[in-house]
């Protein structure tokens, strides 16, 4: 069946160092792979996205890579900050998505 | 413009009760997704609803359902419900269906079955 998994379930960073987070997938026919932050007490907010026939996108401090040989997902989160610090979950999505377990991200000031 | 918000925000329930969630869209949004969220896990897919019709629904059983509103409002019922039915319901808005949009998440309701 589908799923979408991450490799580590917490990830401790210093402020000011760069993040990377990463991400399994296992269905090959998703046509876009999200990822999502999630603070304490609210809903999933949307990061960035990438579509199935793309390698890199960026935003604003983040980068998304994509692998689709080993059907892998990371999200690079330039110079951390305090205000970075929440659950990341990444996504595959058709009209619906199908979410990983997370990873909690925690900034070291 | 408005972003999605959920009611309640909180709610306790005892094991065979009945419950009912809100949901109201993100100003100009057609389509409804609810997921459920157990503590330490990531949201897992209920069902959808778009302009009213239900399109699409996860692995959950009939006691979960759902309506859609004309103004896309949207609620989550939930019947005989079970101690494993602790969790925070999400609500996502988007616009159009069936193709990829960004969705829209609310704060979601936490329920808690005791």
């Amino acid at each position: 069946g589908e799923s979408v998994g991450l490799h580590l379930p917490t990830l401790s960073v210093q402020e000011g160092d760069n993040s990377i987070i990463n991400c399994a997938y296992s269905n090959s026919a998703s046509d876009y792979f999200i990822w999502y932050k999630q603070e304490s007490g609210k809903g999933p907010q949307f990061i960035i996205d990438i579509r199935s026939n793309m390698d890199k996108r960026q935003g604003q401090r983040v980068t998304v890579l994509l692998n689709k040989t080993v059907k892998h997902l990371s999200l690079q989160i330039a110079a951390t900050q305090p205000g970075d610090s929440a659950v990341y979950f990444c996504a595959e999505s058709g009209n619906k998505l199908v979410f990983g377990a997370g990873t909690i991200l925690r900034v070291k000031s | 413009e408005t972003g999605v918000t959920q009611s309640p925000t909180h709610l306790i329930k005892t094991r065979g009760q009945q419950v009912t969630l809100r949901c109201s869209s993100q100003s100009g949004h057609n389509t409804v997704s609810w997921y459920q969220q157990a503590l330490g896990q990531g949201p897992q897919f209920i069902f959808q609803y778009y302009r009213e019709e239900e399109n699409g629904r996860g692995n959950f059983p009939p006691r979960f359902s759902g309506l859609q509103f004309p103004n896309y409002s949207s609620e989550l019922n939930v019947n005989a419900l079970e101690l494993d039915d602790s969790a925070l319901y999400l609500c996502a808005s988007s616009l159009d269906d069936p193709s990829y949009n960004e969705q829209f998440f609310g704060p979601g309701t936490r329920l808690t079955v005791l």
